[in-house]
């Protein structure tokens, strides 16, 4: 167990919806990072949060969002579904370690898009 | 980050060394070797990292060539439950402590298949 949760485990949902997709960080780390896992394109990163403020961007697309609240949780929100947004979502979140530090990552989001 | 390039597949009998290679040549003098492994659609794991020092944790060890351009993970004493894809990741510490730096590059990694 990582200390890492994510909400919910799956989903089911059809073209043209919308979901949110929710993370709960370790106690005590203030970096999460979103990443997108699908079948032809493996484990992309898709965008980082820290202490509340958006710090990087990776592949994410533009019907994609994401934030971090006060309390450190996260929100991924997937707008506009198309078949090939199904996937497994991850969140990981670190903790600095004088510049080099490990990401710790949950269990997943199962979306399927039908 | 440097890229990396590692075997597609590998076995490993139950109870012997697994030793999984990465070759990273393009490797720069501040980037870290980090490894993470996949259990069957489980959430990455952390495994080990290091920048040119050999390191050990309870998990494995981490060997990196004098000159680095290569590494070498090794499960001691491999279980079934080692069965997973290793990731092999080379990256640049983040140059501030305080503000993180951004997502991890993952590539096809190598599956490690353990056989009883």
């Amino acid at each position: 167990d990582s200390g890492v949760t994510q909400t919910p485990k799956h989903l089911i949902t059809a073209t043209g919806q919308r979901v949110t997709l929710r993370c709960s960080p370790r106690s005590g780390d203030l970096s999460v990072y979103w990443y997108q896992q699908s079948l032809d394109q493996g484990l992309q990163f898709l965008i980082q949060y820290y202490n509340g403020e958006e710090r990087a961007k990776g592949n994410i697309l533009e019907r994609f969002s994401a934030q971090q609240f006060p309390d450190l949780h996260s929100e991924l929100n997937l707008s506009s579904l198309e078949l090939g947004d199904s996937a497994l979502y991850f969140c990981a979140s670190s903790v600095e370690l004088a510049g080099v530090y490990e990401q710790y990552f949950g269990p997943g989001t199962r979306l399927t898009v039908t | 980050d440097a890229k990396t390039t590692q075997p597609t597949s590998m076995d490993c009998a139950e109870g012997r060394a697994a030793n999984l290679p990465c070759n990273h040549s393009t490797i720069s003098g501040n980037e870290y070797v980090y490894w993470y492994r996949q259990i069957h659609s489980q959430g990455p794991q952390y495994i080990i990292h290091g920048l040119k020092n050999n390191e050990t944790n309870e998990m494995a060890s981490l060997i990196i060539t004098e000159d680095r351009k290569s590494s070498t993970l090794i499960l001691p004493h491999a279980t079934l439950r080692d069965t997973a894809v290793y990731y092999c990741i080379v990256r640049v510490a983040a140059v501030y402590s305080g503000g993180g730096a951004d997502g991890l590059t993952f590539g096809k990694g190598t599956h490690l298949i353990i056989q009883p």
